[in-house]
């Protein structure tokens, strides 16, 4: 099973960065995002296809349409850059997306 | 506060074992899984298994089931409650097992995904 993103997302400060991730019958499935900074661990920033932990900011915000998620952030800062992991299942085993490069110029 | 924290790094030969250890504090720990994800250099994160804490049922990724020798997993995953601690246990070590390998928590990952994550531990094998 396999989960689709682009390799890299570019955005200007304080526009909208949106990121997709598609899979077969995703959309039967909840997705989780993470961002991951370099030399840091992964963060959770979506789980349950919409929903955000405490601590996100409102900015961070997911959607799910038919068999693909998209992680929209709106008003990107330049501490938004990062790689950005979508995470779903299939046959009761997680799997990741193969990451998006999230440029903020 | 959540944290959870891992085992330093290590250096290990092809073919040996290492375990990793994650201590988790700041909650109840049966209430909750630990999940493993790894990290090759320059690459993407590679789940590797879950465990649930209250009853011990594990969940391990398929690619990492079908390596090992004689056909058994090369990967458990074990807890201590009484120490609130984790364990991840991959044997029969290859050099592209060479990653920063994460412990991290979860309520079910299918759903709620991994919430807290540990510092890394970086894994390199090579002879």
């Amino acid at each position: 099973y396999e989960l689709t993103q682009p390799p890299s997302v570019s955005v200007s400060p304080g526009q909208t960065a949106s990121i997709t991730c598609s899979g077969d019958k995703l959309g039967d499935k909840y997705t989780c995002w993470y961002l991951q900074k370099p030399g840091q661990s992964p963060v959770l920033v979506i789980y349950e296809d919409t929903k955000r932990p405490s601590g996100i900011p409102e900015r961070f915000s997911g959607s799910i349409s038919g068999n693909t998620a998209t992680l929209t952030i709106r008003g990107t800062q330049a501490m938004d850059a990062a790689d950005y992991y979508c995470q779903a299942w299939d046959s009761r085993n997680v799997v990741f997306g193969g990451g998006t490069k999230l440029t903020v110029l | 506060q959540v944290q959870l924290v891992q085992s330093g790094a290590e250096v290990k030969k092809p073919g040996a074992s290492v375990n990793v250890s994650c201590k988790a504090s700041g909650y109840t720990f049966t209430t909750y899984g630990i999940g493993w994800v790894r990290q090759a250099p320059g690459q993407g994160l590679e789940y590797m298994g879950w465990i649930s804490i209250l009853n011990a049922n594990t969940n391990y990724a398929q690619k990492l089931q079908s390596y090992a020798l004689n056909f058994q997993g090369r990967v458990t995953m074990t807890t201590d409650t009484s120490t609130t601690t984790a364990y991840m246990e991959l044997r029969s070590l290859r050099s592209d097992d060479t990653a920063v390998y994460y412990c991290a928590r979860t309520a079910n990952p299918l759903v709620t995904g991994f919430d807290y994550w540990g510092q890394g531990t970086l894994v390199t094998v090579s002879s």
